[in-house]
């Protein structure tokens, strides 16, 4: 099955640094990545649509300066969190659709994210 | 507007016993319904998915899940739990316009011995 590697799986950070999380594709093209959040206890929120080549589409109530996305090529996707503070404390996870398979998505083993 | 729901937040079941968890979906095509299974600390795997067809799909790890159009319902089945099943259980739906996940609240999974 497809693989999707997200890295790392977990960072600890001092509070106003910026932490990038890395998220491939590894045996598949993959035009559109996703990105969420996942709180504890809680399902996934989407944050954005990462679209090859093109700007990110924010969920509403995402902040785009401090979640910055770059999806440069068809196998990697970046969200980096800036200005880090406690309470971006969360769980990450990405998911990139094959462009080949249209609605199926394979998702990261997500990234632990803790600001200290 | 769309959603997902999942009305059991925990389901406890012995081991060996049968599975049904249940997702309902508000959705005014013809939806993409996923489920998913998240173990703590981990990212989602993939167990089934219904596009067309057949509207009983299998999946992976004796996993099952019927699509009722009339009840606008997606349940995941499983006729002998082991232990290894206890882990959360997503629902989703794809949503075409805004080419999106939309995933249920979760439901943990509990089996006991």
């Amino acid at each position: 099955g497809a693989v999707v590697s997200q890295h790392p799986s977990w960072v600890i950070c001092k509070s106003g640094t910026s932490v990038k999380i890395e998220c491939r594709s590894l045996d598949f093209q993959a035009t559109t990545m996703f990105w969420y959040r996942q709180f504890p206890k809680q399902s996934l929120m989407l944050m954005a649509t990462s679209n090859e080549g093109s700007k990110a589409t924010y969920e509403q109530g995402v902040e785009k300066d401090k979640f910055l996305i770059n999806h440069a090529s068809l196998t990697l996707s970046t969200l980096t969190v800036t200005s880090a503070h406690p309470e971006d404390s969360s769980f990450y996870i990405c998911s990139a659709r094959d462009s080949g398979k249209n609605t199926e998505a394979f998702f990261g083993q997500g990234t632990r994210l803790t600001v200290v | 507007a769309q959603s997902v729901t999942q009305p059991d937040i925990h389901i406890t079941v012995s081991e060996g016993a049968s599975l049904e968890l249940r997702c309902n979906y508000s959705y005014g095509a013809t939806p993409y319904l996923f489920w998913y299974v998240q173990s703590p600390g981990q990212g989602l795997q993939l167990l089934l998915k219904y596009f067309s067809g057949d509207t009983l799909v299998q999946g992976i790890k004796g996993f099952e899940a019927e699509f009722k159009r009339s009840q606008s319902s997606f349940n995941l089945r499983k006729p002998s739990v082991h232990w290894s099943d206890a882990a959360e259980y997503f629902c989703a739906v794809y949503m075409e316009y805004g080419n999106k996940l939309v995933f249920g609240a979760g439901t943990i999974l509990r089996v006991k011995s």
